[in-house]
C-alpha cells in the first residue's frame, strides 16, 4: 500500500511545553496537507490544514509549518495538554485526487502530567 | 449537526464469509471516503464516492467493493474474507474532494 506503517515514532513532553511533530510527505505535487489527530477507539479529528501556496497556518494552539522544498511539515502544540495525548497523522493529496489522502505513519504523542 | 456515523461499531465474521458495513455522511456531504487501518500498514485509503460514481480507488483486491445510494449514503462490501482483513475501516466525508474531510469513529472487523 501507499502508506506503511512501522514502528510508531513516540513523542513524550511535559504538559506544559511545546511539542513539534514532524512528517515527510512523499508526492512533491500534494498540494493540500492536514494534520489529523486519533485517539484510541476514534476515528481522525481534523486539526488544522494548509494549501501549499502557504507555508504557515495557525489555529488555536497549533501551528502548522510546511517546507516544500524538503517536503517537510510539521505540527507545532503550543502548552501541551494530557487531553492532547494522542496519536497524530499528517495526509497529503493534491487536485483531481478524486478524495485520496495518502497518510504518514504516524506519531504517539504521549504527555507527562 | 450530527458527524459520520458508521455501523456497526464492531463486528466478528469468520474466514470466507462476506461483511457489508454502512456509512452515513454528515448532512449535505456528497463524497464519501473508505480507509484501512491496521498496525502494519497505517491508513489506507480504498476508494471513494462522489453523487453515486466511484471517482478513485486504492490498491486493494476486488474482494473490496463500494456503493453509495442518491441520499449519499454508502456501503462497502468484502467478500471472501480473509484474517489479513481484520482491521479498523474508516468512513469519511466532505461537501469537495478530499478537503476537510471528517471521519466516523470507524467499525472494527475481525476476521476469525
Amino acid at each position: 500500500g501507499e502508506s506503511v506503517g512501522l514502528h510508531l515514532p513516540t513523542l513524550s513532553v511535559q504538559e506544559g511545553d511545546n511539542s513539534i511533530i514532524n512528517c515527510a510527505y512523499s508526492n512533491s505535487a500534494s498540494d493540500y496537507f492536514i494534520w489529523y489527530k486519533q485517539e484510541s477507539g476514534k476515528g481522525p479529528q481534523f486539526i488544522i490544514d494548509i494549501r501549499s501556496n502557504m507555508d504557515k497556518r495557525q489555529g488555536q494552539r497549533v501551528t502548522v509549518l510546511l517546507n516544500k522544498t524538503v517536503k517537510h511539515l510539521s505540527l507545532q502544540i503550543a502548552a501541551t495538554q494530557p487531553g492532547d495525548s494522542a496519536v497524530y497523522f499528517c495526509a497529503e493529496t493534491y487536485y483531481n485526487q478524486g478524495g485520496k489522502l495518502i497518510f504518514g505513519q504516524g506519531t504517539e504523542l504521549s504527555v507527562k502530567p | 449537526k450530527a458527524g459520520v456515523t458508521q455501523t456497526p461499531r464492531y463486528l466478528i465474521k469468520t474466514r470466507g464469509q462476506q461483511v457489508t458495513l454502512s456509512c452515513s455522511p454528515i448532512s449535505g456531504h456528497r463524497s464519501v471516503s473508505w480507509y484501512q487501518q491496521t498496525p502494519g500498514q497505517g491508513l489506507q485509503f480504498l476508494f471513494e464516492y462522489f453523487s453515486e460514481t466511484q471517482r478513485n480507488k486504492g490498491n486493494f483486491p476486488g474482494r473490496f467493493s463500494g456503493r453509495q445510494f442518491s441520499n449519499s449514503r454508502s456501503e462497502m462490501n468484502v467478500s471472501t474474507l480473509e484474517l489479513g482483513d481484520s482491521a479498523l475501516y474508516l468512513c469519511a466525508s466532505s461537501t469537495e474532494q478530499a478537503y476537510g474531510y471528517t471521519f466516523g469513529s470507524g467499525t472494527r472487523l475481525t476476521v476469525v
